[in-house]
């Protein structure tokens, strides 16, 4: 599977949107890009997920650069309770094994 | 909603005492796995389940045990523990063919 690269630590402002990149530069064509986050002490929560289009949900949107090297995460208005560690992972099919990294520590402060 | 759940919540417990953390879900998930997690540090893959009567060893080396004998239960256990032991234990599941995790609320082990 490919790595994944993320800032470890973004802050914003409540109410703004939050964008929070992931690099993932060796990703092959059948490869997703899946986000979850992790609120303080809990198990992650899936997030979204895509392969080549954009795709949006009641949580977030994902876009996804057209050569699929990178992608965003947007949180349109951010709210306190958006704070939580977010993690970028890219998968294939079939014996995936998910692996997770440090992820990027999100601050929504007032 | 997923539905996924892990007891105990929190567990204190002496070293060398035989444990046995519990996970079951209600989804008929083919996929299961553990991971263990320091405060502030990444997720570790333990051990994983492809369906019943398969269970792995995952990434990071652990002194733990799993088994499969039904489709929603996968229960961890430490036959002695230790105080290197202490940690977040989370338990998650998927379809077959899926990348998407259900995870549990975790539990929180420390051993004195």
């Amino acid at each position: 599977d490919a790595k994944t690269t993320q800032p470890p630590s973004m802050d914003c402002a409540e109410g703004r949107a939050a964008n929070l990149p992931c690099n993932h530069s060796t990703i092959s064509g059948n490869e997703y890009v899946y986000w979850y986050r992790q609120i303080h002490s809990q198990g992650p929560q899936y997030i979204i997920h895509g392969l080549k289009n954009n795709e949006t949900n009641e949580m977030a949107s994902l876009i996804i650069t057209e050569d699929r090297k990178s992608s965003t995460l947007i949180l349109p208005h951010a709210t306190l309770r958006d704070t939580a560690v977010y993690y970028c992972i890219v998968r294939a099919g079939g014996s995936y094994i998910p692996t997770f990294g440090r992820g990027t520590s999100l601050i929504v402060h007032p | 909603e997923a539905d996924i759940y892990q007891t105990p919540r929190y567990l204190v417990i002496g070293t060398g005492k035989k444990i046995t953390l519990e996970c079951s879900q209600t989804m008929g998930h083919d996929k299961m796995y553990w991971y263990q997690q320091d405060p502030g540090m990444e997720l570790h893959l333990i051990h994983y389940s492809y369906g019943v009567n398969s269970t792995e060893k995952g990434d990071l080396s652990s002194e733990s045990t799993v088994s499969r004998i039904r489709t929603e239960h996968f229960p961890l256990t430490l036959e002695s523990a230790r105080p290197s032991h202490t940690s977040q234990y989370l338990c998650a599941s998927s379809e077959k063919g899926s990348g998407k995790l259900f995870f549990g609320s975790g539990t929180q082990l420390s051993v004195l």
